[in-house]
């Protein structure tokens, strides 16, 4: 089993749509999550980051942490073309005094239909 | 501000050789991370290094290695080169060290193709 699962897509939606990423994990030592976007031939960018449970809200977008069923999500409102990319979870886990490597998931396509 | 460099965009090598890449940080940044990204597949974590230092170092084998020079500036060397080593290799910045709660921002990435 993979540290970090997510649904490779491709996901197609409308313009307007709400959009639903998710990602599991078998890592209860995670306590540090991050969404990234990543356009064609472009390094990732950070989206969003969180710390354990919770929902954190940035504009569009809706980060949120289930850990007690190891379950990540990214909510995308009013989904415009622009948001076509790639989503990549990302996290980390606590060792002590500082948070080791950053495991990313294999990412979920996303392609916003104008 | 110029982002995370990184050189060359493309290469092509054959099996057996041996292929060096180059990542300048964001200014003022003093953390690298290198990571593989196979077509389909999220960033493999390869190194980290911090002032200079590995801090950090995934699943890969000795035919990886990397350095950081004293402008934090980096290398990834990867030795008799095999065909399964064709991916986009990542490097990214950070102010501290990584795996903290500092962003780490990535540049655009070599594609590195094996034949």
């Amino acid at each position: 089993q993979k540290e970090v699962e997510q649904d490779p897509g491709p996901l197609s939606v409308p313009e307007g749509a709400i959009v639903s990423l998710n990602c599991t994990y078998s890592n209860s030592a995670f306590q540090y999550f991050m969404w990234y976007r990543q356009y064609s031939r472009k390094g990732p960018e950070l989206l969003m980051y969180t710390y354990s449970s919770g929902n954190k809200e940035d504009g569009r977008f809706t980060a949120q942490v289930d850990k007690s069923s190891k379950y990540i999500s990214l909510f995308i409102r009013d989904s415009q073309p622009s948001d076509s990319a790639t989503y990549l979870c990302a996290m980390s886990a606590f060792r002590g005094t500082s948070y080791d490597k950053v495991i990313f998931g294999p990412g979920t396509s996303l392609s916003v239909i104008p | 501000d110029a982002g995370v460099t990184q050189s060359p965009t493309h290469l092509i090598k054959t099996r057996g050789q041996h292929v060096t890449l180059r990542c300048s940080p964001i200014s003022g940044h003093k953390s690298v991370s290198w990571y593989q990204q196979v077509l389909g597949q999220g960033p493999q974590f390869i190194f980290q290094y911090y002032e200079k230092e590995e801090r950090g170092r995934g699943n890969f084998p000795d035919r990886f290695s990397a350095r950081q020079f004293p402008n934090y500036s980096s290398e990834l060397n990867v030795n008799a080169l095999l065909l399964g080593d064709s991916a986009l290799y990542l490097c990214a910045s950070s102010l501290g060290e990584v795996g903290g709660t500092d962003t780490q921002y990535f540049g655009p990435g070599t594609r590195l193709t094996v034949l």
